[in-house]
């Protein structure tokens, strides 16, 4: 069985504190994605990197920074978070090329900031 | 940049009822993906079109690509209880690989 696995279900932070969201993926895939998903705007793209060491921009980026250092995992970090901030993060992960088909996602990360 | 919009946001039904979900790009697409999502669940791929005017089915589920790649539709004839979730459209521009996805159309279902 293919797994995206998110190292946590829940999280609750508070402003200003430093937030680590970790994403690891066991199908050898090139092509990984952190999106975060709010009622009534559905998900949306906050950065994907398509190699190690290799990032990009998504639609959202700003507050938020990603490493991949290895191809496996793929880290979302909130330099210093904020109320607004918090949502459901979800992880995915997919073949690479210019037409690569699905997209695994993991189960999902819901941030709390107080 | 690239848009994707879904109508409609919510449909209710009631089950045996027919079901459609229908999906605009703001930009000419190489590739469209539906992902069905259930209550408290995770995005879980259902299909991908590719070809201009492309048509899928997956049992009760009909997919459509439009000619133009600019516009896609999901239609679910007589809808179960199982259907329940929220359905995604997610694009892909020619020039990238990176996912647009909709906002979702929210099917509920009367038993």
């Amino acid at each position: 069985d293919v797994k995206v696995t998110q190292s946590s279900r829940y999280l609750v932070k508070r402003t200003g504190e430093k937030v680590f969201l970790e994403c690891v993926q066991d199908m050898d895939h090139e092509n990984m994605f952190w999106y975060r998903q709010d009622p009534g705007l559905g998900l949306r793209l906050i950065y994907f990197s398509y190699d190690v060491k290799m990032k990009e921009k998504g639609d959202i980026p700003e507050g938020y920074s990603v490493s991949r250092e290895k191809k496996e995992r793929f880290s979302l970090i909130l330099e210093s978070a904020s109320t607004n901030q918090t949502s459901m993060y979800l992880c995915a992960s997919g073949l690479a090329g210019g037409d690569t088909g699905e997209l695994f996602f993991g189960e999902g990360s819901r941030l709390t900031v107080l | 940049g690239q848009q994707v919009m879904q109508i409609p946001q919510y449909q209710h039904v009631q089950e045996g009822e027919d079901f459609t979900t229908y999906c605009n790009s703001s930009t000419t697409l190489s590739n469209i993906q539906w992902y069905k999502q259930r209550p408290g669940g995770h995005p879980v791929f259902l299909i991908q079109l590719v070809k201009s005017g492309e048509v899928k089915k997956q049992k009760r589920l009909t997919f459509q690509f439009g000619e133009a790649k600019k516009n896609s539709s999901l239609h679910i004839t007589a809808t179960q209880t199982t259907d329940v979730g929220t359905y995604f459209c997610a694009g892909r521009g020619g020039s990238n690989y990176k996912l647009t996805f909709g906002k979702g159309t929210l099917l509920t279902v009367n038993p």
